[in-house]
């Protein structure tokens, strides 16, 4: 059956630390994948998409990887600061339109 | 100006009741969606309209039924509530095919009491 996979429910990380999430799937052939923050009461917001043929995108202090051998992205928070602390959700999205959602892994930066 | 636009924020009500929620969105968008969010913080899609026509329906219990007048809106409505239809429901939109992503309201908690 499918599953989308996020790392953990929760990191802490160290202000001014990278942080790391990783999104691992089974069962998917996505055209592409996508990060999306949401803090608590709000709906997600939407970070960055990388395309399969993709391996890497970069926005400001946020990377994204995508490997489609692994079924794996990594999303990185370099010079990590406490306002980024949210949860962060990776999404799937085939070429029929459909994204299906990870559950979350809650990031907290420590001052 | 609000992208994507839920009414109500709150919506507490009985089992049994019908109640609507609606969204509008003035991006321009194609394509509008459903999600629902449980209580451990899993969002799954319910439906999915472009330009006025259902292109997702997931199963989804047929006391929830999405209508949409115009391509800027699309509203949800649910029969006969029961206490599991508690969640926080979210409205999106997108381009097909753009590298945007979509856009999500700021939710709908709903509580069946």
């Amino acid at each position: 059956s499918q599953k989308i996979e996020q790392n953990s429910e929760a990191l802490n990380i160290q202000e001014g630390k990278t942080a790391t999430l990783t999104c691992n799937y089974t069962n998917y052939s996505p055209a592409y994948l996508q990060w999306y923050r949401q803090d608590p009461g709000r709906g997600p917001v939407f970070l960055l998409l990388i395309r399969e043929n993709e391996k890497e995108k970069r926005k400001e202090r946020l990377k994204v990887t995508f490997d489609t051998t692994l079924k794996q992205s990594l999303f990185h928070i370099t010079a990590s600061q406490p306002a980024d602390s949210a949860t962060y959700l990776c999404a799937l999205e085939t070429n029929a339109g459909k994204s299906t959602f990870g559950d979350g892994t809650t990031l907290t930066v420590k001052p | 100006d609000t992208a994507v636009s839920q009414t109500p924020k709150y919506l507490v009500t009985q089992m049994g009741n019908d109640k609507s929620i609606k969204c509008e969105q003035n991006l321009g968008h194609d394509t509008m969606y459903w999600y629902k969010q449980d209580s451990k913080k899993f969002l799954k899609i319910m439906f999915s309209y472009n330009n006025k026509e259902l292109i997702i329906n997931e199963t989804v219990p047929n006391r929830f039924s999405p209508k949409s007048p115009d391509k800027a809106h699309l509203n949800l409505h649910i029969n006969s509530l029961e206490l599991g239809d508690s969640a926080v429901y979210f409205c999106a939109s997108s381009h097909l095919g753009e590298d945007y992503g979509y856009t999500f309201g700021s939710g709908t908690r709903l509580t069946v009491v």
